[in-house]
């Protein structure tokens, strides 16, 4: 079975513009998270959604934001760029369904978006 | 929120030595995952572990739910181990992972 994927790997952008990131989750799983690391801060909780809906979000401005497809595909996009968002960018994906082993997360690749 | 604590956050020792690492925890928690995140950024995952214990070759890991912490034991350490290993925690009701802020392994032939 296929792990978790992400385009693109690599992303070079200029302040003010924004990106799109995309996660395909691994088949069968539901639920999609996206996590944000960087050296100062760690690894932060951005959102998860799960059924095309977003269960959670965490501390993060309006500038991120995502959806999730009926193929439980997701993107996430960030808007006006800041040099603070240098980053990468993880997506996990679980079943995402009840308690227990169901809710283990897998993680892809990531994406590293440097913002110049 | 919740608090996880990891420790130590640097660890450096020779090929063949064994080592253990620590992830202490604010509250309950119903699940608790060790990961390595590989030179390349990718978080490979280690061990579900939200109690008890477990073991994969020369790794294992054994979550003391009452006492909140967990440890991460590497045994005959090899040079591939060397990284990043998180522990991070789920609790009732969010849907999402809190990560430590690592220990950082580097083993040394």
């Amino acid at each position: 079975k296929a792990g978790v994927t992400q385009t693109p790997r690599y992303l070079i952008k200029t302040r003010g513009q924004q990106v799109t990131l995309s996660c395909s989750p691994i088949s069968g799983h539901r639920s999609v998270s996206w996590y944000q690391q960087t050296p100062g801060q760690g690894l932060q909780f951005l959102f998860e959604y799960f059924s095309e809906t977003q269960r959670n979000k965490g501390n993060f401005p309006g500038r991120f934001s995502g959806r999730q497809f009926s193929n439980s595909r997701s993107e996430m996009n960030v808007s006006t760029l800041e040099l603070g968002d240098s980053a990468l960018y993880l997506c996990a994906s679980s079943l995402g369904a009840g308690t227990g082993p169901n809710n283990e997360q897998f993680f892809g690749p990531g994406t590293r978006l440097t913002v110049l | 929120g919740i608090q996880v604590e990891q420790s130590p956050p640097d660890l450096i020792l020779q090929e063949g030595a064994n080592s253990t690492l620590r992830c202490n925890f604010s509250d309950s928690v119903n699940n608790l995952q060790w990961f390595h995140q590989n030179p390349w950024g990718q978080l490979i995952n280690l061990f579900y572990i939200p109690s008890g214990t477990k073991q994969n070759g020369r790794l294992s890991a054994t979550t003391v739910a009452t006492e909140r912490y967990s440890l991460l034991y590497i045994s005959s350490s090899q040079t591939t181990d060397s990284g990043v290993y998180f522990c991070a925690v789920r609790i009732q009701g969010a849907q999402k992972l809190v990560f430590g802020q690592g220990t950082r392994l580097t083993i040394n032939p």
